[in-house]
């Protein structure tokens, strides 16, 4: 596609629930970010993938999160047993990393809220 | 590790008055520096980069903004903002080689006053 794009949009779900969000990136990026960006928290960075190498979980914030990247393109972010602060929109971002082409690409993000 | 700081929250400003959005990184190694802006109810979108040369590097919107190694910062600057500047900006940094990992910091919320 044109853009990175990201499905849902919106989800609302009751806490406890699980919840899958996917992200398409640009065909042919090879980088993948998550990043979550709450009200006044800035972005805050979830998990990286790049290539076939071993991904960046470092920005994950417990157990209950955890990221896919099925066949280095779309990848699924999935929150279990959901928690009313896990609120926030969840961003993902696609990029080159050849030589200087490293500019990321963003999607309009899913807004997640916990009820 | 990388890391960068945003020290202003919020910046209230009179529409062609001129505006400068501070950023300060800290990096062991050699990085790229970023600027993105966010409009209300938008999603980020490049606007401007650093990667080597020219310290002075210029944007869309007539923004720009000065690599300064010495005092690692990378300040955005505009000589005179319009109302429809206002939104969230934020600044980034990331590896030039290796994971390229972009880290973003907090965000400054810029707010062009009539």
């Amino acid at each position: 596609g044109a853009g990175v794009s990201q499905s849902p949009s919106n989800k609302v779900t009751e806490k406890g629930k699980d919840v899958e969000l996917r992200c398409d990136p640009i065909s042919g990026h090879t980088a993948l970010y998550w990043y979550r960006q709450s009200l006044g928290q800035g972005l805050e960075f979830l998990i990286y993938f790049q290539g076939n190498s071993a991904p960046d979980k470092s920005g994950l914030p417990s157990d209950r999160f955890s990221a896919e990247r099925t066949g280095g393109s779309v990848s699924t972010l999935t929150i279990q047993r959901t928690q009313q602060e896990d609120s926030a929109v969840y961003l993902c971002a696609s990029s080159l990393t050849t030589g200087l082409n490293t500019e990321a690409f963003f999607g309009q993000g899913t807004r997640l809220t916990v009820v | 590790a990388q890391s960068v700081t945003q020290l202003d929250s919020q910046v209230p400003v009179f529409e062609e008055a001129p505006v400068e959005l501070r950023c300060n990184y800290s990096s062991s190694v050699s990085v790229y520096l970023f600027w993105y802006v966010q409009y209300p109810n938008q999603g980020l979108q490049l606007l401007l980069k650093y990667l080597s040369g020219s310290t002075l590097v210029k944007g869309i919107n007539g923004f720009e903004a000065e690599f300064n190694k010495s005092q690692t910062s990378f300040h955005l600057r505009k000589p005179s903002v319009h109302i429809s500047d206002t939104a969230e900006y934020f600044c980034a940094v990331s590896e030039t080689s290796g994971t390229y990992k972009y880290i973003f910091g907090t965000g400054t919320r810029l707010k062009v006053l009539a």
